[in-house]
């Protein structure tokens, strides 16, 4: 079974910039979730979706940030513009259904770096 | 809310020592716990997991255990490997819907 795909791993922009991050979860999987990790620290939920409906954007920086997961599948990541402090792994992660016990699946992750 | 507290890293052992990692966590209820590790180079990985108070997860030769009273969820591992050097990370659902709540995570190297 193939495992969560994001693309692209690396990005380097100048702050005021924009960048899109782009995720395809497991087949199947309902639930997809943005984290984001800086350096340090453990990764912090950004947005959760459930097939193609946000089920939770509370701690999104909605100013500058930006997810959609258009048909239910893929989704994308968007920053506009960047600020230095967006640099961070970003993480997507996706799970066959929100319970509590499922098991969340992630991918390699988007490290960002803005300068 | 719900929150997790970890021990703090780095942690560096010798092949074959005993291993713990300390997690304590708030909770409304009693969620799962789980346990991940990121491998140098690599995502999250699932470790283990304990969807009950009491319950015992294993996976690789670590086990934890979910301790309702001391609101604890301690990794163990009789004896580690080089190849389990690793950031691990504690986490449990916060909210409704499945989202995670990471601790800040503990880097473990293992030298030969």
């Amino acid at each position: 079974e193939a495992g969560v795909a994001q693309s692209p791993r690396y990005k380097i922009i100048e702050k005021r910039q924009s960048v899109a991050f782009w995720c395809n979860p497991i087949s199947g999987h309902a639930t997809l979730y943005w984290y984001q990790q800086i350096l340090g620290q453990g990764p912090k939920l950004l947005i959760q979706f459930q097939n193609n409906g946000v089920v939770d954007d509370s701690q999104l920086p909605k100013d500058r940030f930006s997810a959609e997961r258009l048909k239910g599948v893929d989704s994308t990541l968007k920053i506009q513009p960047a600020k230095l402090e967006d640099s961070a792994v970003y993480l997507c992660a996706s799970s066959l259904d929100s319970g509590i016990t499922d098991t969340q699946y992630f991918g390699p992750g988007t490290r960002l770096t803005v300068l | 809310g719900n929150s997790v507290t970890q021990m703090e890293g780095p942690v560096t052992l010798s092949e074959e020592a005993f291993l713990t990692i300390n997690c304590t966590y708030t909770a409304t209820g009693y969620p799962s716990l789980f346990w991940y590790v990121q491998y140098p180079g690599e995502g999250l990985q699932l470790l283990l997991k304990a969807t009950k108070a009491d319950d015992k997860g294993s996976n690789k030769g670590f086990e934890a255990t979910y301790r309702k009273e001391t609101t604890s969820f301690h990794l163990e591992k009789g004896s580690v490997q080089v190849s389990d050097s690793a950031v691990y990370f504690c986490a449990l659902p916060f909210g409704q819907g499945g989202k995670l709540i990471f601790g800040q995570g503990t880097e473990l190297s293992v030298k030969p």
